[in-house]
């Protein structure tokens, strides 16, 4: 069974396109963050919820907007891409003790 | 500024040779320390953490991290690595009652069998 999920695995797209990005996880947990890796592998923490509830937003476009139905979910829909937005994004869920426990990411490539 | 620098980028060794990654961090206030791991095709997984008490604390796979308040460092370490350990490690502080953690940019191990 898998603990934390995204889709897709893979996301092509043309600047100035929207997508989503879903995340799903089973865990229980309350907390969930998006991440963003780039190029340099450099992992930054964009936005964290809990139980729903937006508790974190590092300073990240507006073009950025997370959105959770409800606590086992966090989907991640970005507006008008640019080339800049070319990533890897991670989901996590935060479980006992801080622990984080991350999804797959989702390679995202913007033409 | 908050961060967490780690110095080695990319690391080349042989079996049963010694590790030692090394992990500072900038942060003012009380953190809590962690190094992540991610193999090759796998998802990033907790390695070990530090809260408090002993500040050498171990983890998964023979794995080990002190921390040195005084030198704002959680190195990692272990005393004999395997082909299997080629991974990206990741250190990460979180501030104490906080949601935010803060990664550093990774260290590339690769051990050569």
């Amino acid at each position: 069974d898998t603990a934390v999920s995204q889709t897709p695995k893979y996301l092509v797209t043309q600047m100035g396109n929207d997508k989503s990005i879903k995340c799903e996880q089973n865990l229980g947990h309350d907390t969930m963050y998006w991440y963003k890796q780039d190029s340099k592998k450099f992992l930054k923490i964009m936005f964290s919820y809990n139980n729903k509830e937006l508790i974190i937003n590092e300073t990240v476009p507006n073009r950025f907007s997370p959105k959770s139905p409800d606590k086992a979910h966090l989907n991640l829909h970005i507006n008008s891409l640019e080339l800049g937005d070319s990533a890897v994004y991670f989901c996590a869920s935060e479980g006992e003790g801080e622990t984080q426990y991350f999804g797959p990411g989702t390679r995202l490539l913007v033409l | 500024a908050q961060s967490v620098s780690q110095h080695n980028h990319h690391v080349i060794l042989s079996e049963a040779a010694s590790l030692e990654l090394g992990c500072n961090y900038s942060y003012g206030g009380t953190v809590n320390l962690f190094w992540y791991v991610q193999y090759p095709g796998q998802h990033l997984q907790l390695l070990l953490k530090y809260f408090s008490g002993d500040p050498l604390v171990k983890g998964i796979k023979g794995f080990e991290a002190e921390f040195i308040k005084s030198k704002f460092s959680f190195n990692l370490r272990k005393p004999s690595v395997q082909w299997s350990d080629t991974a990206e490690y990741f250190c990460a502080v979180r501030g104490s009652g906080t949601y935010k953690y803060i990664f550093g940019t990774g260290t590339r191990l690769k051990v050569l069998a």
